[in-house]
């Protein structure tokens, strides 16, 4: 059964760069079926997708984030990166990692437990 | 402020059946696929329906969907307790730019 699981630190200064790491289980990354996605939820706020990566290094980014991110892949770890740079107090959310289908709807179809990531002055 | 409009929250008795719209434009619900997603309290979203009206595997048929032009509504019969959650439409919008947007999320309360 796939599982994500994302991880980081907790806590990051501000005007510093966030980085994440989603580690992919039970299914291979490097499958055509799929992109892989970060997806933001702010503190009793609603969802808003980053970015999402196919295992060629092929990305889809949210404009909204004026290219303050990065997604990557390693396909030898099966693992997901997030940077974003430049982070500020609006950047405080929990960050998911998902699976999204590379065709029809782009449906994210499984998703990591998320990671709270809180930004300080 | 959220591409796809979602009413803030909806409410019905248990039993009763609860539809929650989401309304965008041609360049978004109107060209595109829309997928629901479930978020019960502390926990990640789960999919609920995806193609516009198919449930994955595990949804019960008390839950369906429908689109029409650029608007989509999720329905959610025999209301249960544990289905008190925040739900949330999402679909690519290939506007100006290809980005995927989710609706504000509706809280559903059963009273």
């Amino acid at each position: 059964q796939l599982q994500l699981q994302e991880s980081g630190p907790g806590l990051v200064r501000s005007s510093e760069t966030l980085s994440l790491t989603c580690i992919v289980s039970g299914g291979s990354i490097s499958s055509s079926d799929y992109f892989w996605a970060w997806i933001r939820q702010p503190p009793g706020k609603g969802l808003e997708w980053i970015g999402s990566v196919y295992y060629t290094g092929t990305t889809y980014d949210n404009p909204s984030l004026k290219s303050r991110s990065t997604i990557s892949v390693d396909t030898s770890k099966n693992q997901i990166y997030l940077n974003l740079r430049s982070v500020t107090a609006a950047d405080t959310a929990v960050f998911y990692c998902a699976r999204q289908l590379a065709s029809g709807s782009w449906t994210f179809d499984s998703w990591g437990p998320g990671t709270l990531v809180t930004v300080s002055s | 402020q959220s591409v796809l409009t979602q009413p803030p929250s909806v409410s019905a008795a248990p039993g009763q059946k609860v539809t929650i719209s989401c309304s965008g434009g041609t360049s978004n619900i109107g060209d595109n696929f829309v997928s629901w997603y479930q978020q019960l309290p502390g926990t990640a979203p789960k999919l609920l329906i995806y193609e516009d009206n198919k449930r994955p595997s595990g949804i019960p048929d008390r839950i369906s969907a429908s689109k029409s032009g650029t608007s989509a509504t999720l329905g959610i019969a025999g209301l249960q307790t544990g289905d008190e959650a925040d739900y949330y439409c999402g679909t690519w919008d290939s506007g100006l730019s290809v980005n995927w947007v989710f609706g504000g999320g509706t809280k559903l309360t059963v009273l």
